[in-house]
Formats: structure tokens, sequence, C-alpha cells
């Protein structure tokens, strides 16, 4: 079964940088994911698509603050340079078996 | 550039029929390959995919919703619709319309709309 696993928070200092990580369920570790922003009261916002190799592209607008990596079956979203409106909630999301697929979120903090 | 907004009934009975619409502006829904999806959000908890429509008028479903989900394209009104039956206080969420985008195996969201509330209650 296609699952995709996340922290449910995260923290870190202003004008710090911070790592989120999505770890895809056995069997499935070659597959791409899309990693998407909530901020509060806000409706998703997508920020890349992150493959298996590391290799990402990220969406319109997007500050090259936002990076993506992978290693295995983890995929990697870092922030860096953290700035108050980065605090949101992050989910992965990926497609396989018929279905799209989302991670449970994390919601980060900037302390 | 594309921008999607839902609309419909903010409140709906138990046992009835939830409908809502995803207007698309800046570009056709018909041109392209694009996956027109819904995904709903219960207050507090993760995104849920419901289901989508391809621009070709194929639709999947996610199949725990699968038996009360129709998901349907008006291409001379450059909308897409959800309609789901027989409505419960767990359906209670914000909705929120997609277009979905599959390149080389790679498959995203992207835009989303604002998503609308819709609460089930009598």
């Amino acid at each position: 079964q296609l699952v995709l696993t996340q922290s449910p928070s995260a923290s870190a200092s202003l004008g710090a940088s911070v790592k989120l990580t999505c770890t895809l369920s056995s069997g499935h570790s070659s597959y791409a994911i899309a990693w998407h922003q909530q901020q509060p009261e806000k409706g998703p916002r997508y920020l890349m698509k992150l493959n298996s190799d590391g290799r990402h592209s990220k969406g319109d607008g997007i500050p090259d603050r936002y990076s993506g990596s992978s290693s295995g079956a983890e995929r990697y979203l870092t922030i860096s340079s953290l700035q108050s409106e980065d605090e949101a909630d992050y989910y992965c999301q990926t497609w396989g078996a018929g279905i799209w697929v989302f991670g449970g979120g994390t919601k980060l903090t900037v302390l | 550039q594309v921008q999607l907004q839902e609309s419909g009934p903010g409140l709906v009975k138990p046992s009835q029929t939830l409908s809502l619409t995803c207007t698309v502006s800046g570009g056709s829904i018909s041109s392209g390959s694009y996956y027109w999806s819904w995904i709903r959000q219960p207050a507090g908890k993760g995104l849920e995919w419901i289901g989508r429509i391809h621009t070709s008028g194929s639709t999947n479903y996610n199949p725990s919703l699968k038996s009360r989900v129709t998901i349907s394209v008006d291409t001379s009104k450059n909308q897409f619709s959800l309609k789901m039956s027989s409505v419960t206080a767990a359906d209670t969420a914000v909705y929120y319309c997609a277009r979905g985008i599959t390149v080389a195996g790679t498959n995203w969201f992207d835009p989303w709309g604002q998503g609308t509330l819709v609460t089930v209650s009598s």
C-alpha cells in the first residue's frame, strides 16, 4: 500500500534552516512526489516536484530559499533563511495504484 | 495564469447530496492534458483526494468514496463539478478543486482553488 509518512511538527528559529521529511512506504522508493504549502487559513500552494534522484522543479514564484533532495525512500524539503511567512503546514503528495495520496502534513513553527 | 474558484451551498442536510462547482479562469478546461480534481480537508486534519476527471472525460475516484461520488465537466462553462450523495457529518470539510498535472511519471496539483467550507447539519 502506498503511504507517505511525515512528522506532525517541526520548529526552527527565524533566519535558520529546516529540513522536512516525507517517507515513502516500502516498495515505493522510486516514486516522485510533490510538496505543497498551506499557510494558516489559506488553500494549499504547490511548491515543487521532486524525483527520486533529487532533481526538483519549483512552481512559479517559489523563492530560492526552498529546495528539495532525496535519499532512498525519503524526500526532503529544505527551507533556508526562515521567515515568519514560512510558518505553515507542509504536505507531500504522490500518485499510485489509481489514487492520489497525501502525507499527513508537517506543521512548521518559526520561533 | 489559470485560476480556480469553488462555489456551492455551505450547508447541506444529512442524507442529502452535496453539489459543488469549480470555475476555471485564465485558460480553457479542454486544452492540454490535465486531471481536474477535488480534494477535501476536515477541520484540523489533513488532505484527502476525492477524485478527478481528465480532459478526455475519464474519471477516477478514491475507493473509500467511490460509491457516493460523481465528477463531471461542462466545457461550455469552463467548469467541473462534484456531487456526493448520502452525506453525513463526517463529510463536513473545506473542499478544494485543483488542476492535476502528469509529466514523465510525476504527478502534482497546481494551481489550487481557495476552498469552500461545506457543513453537513440538520
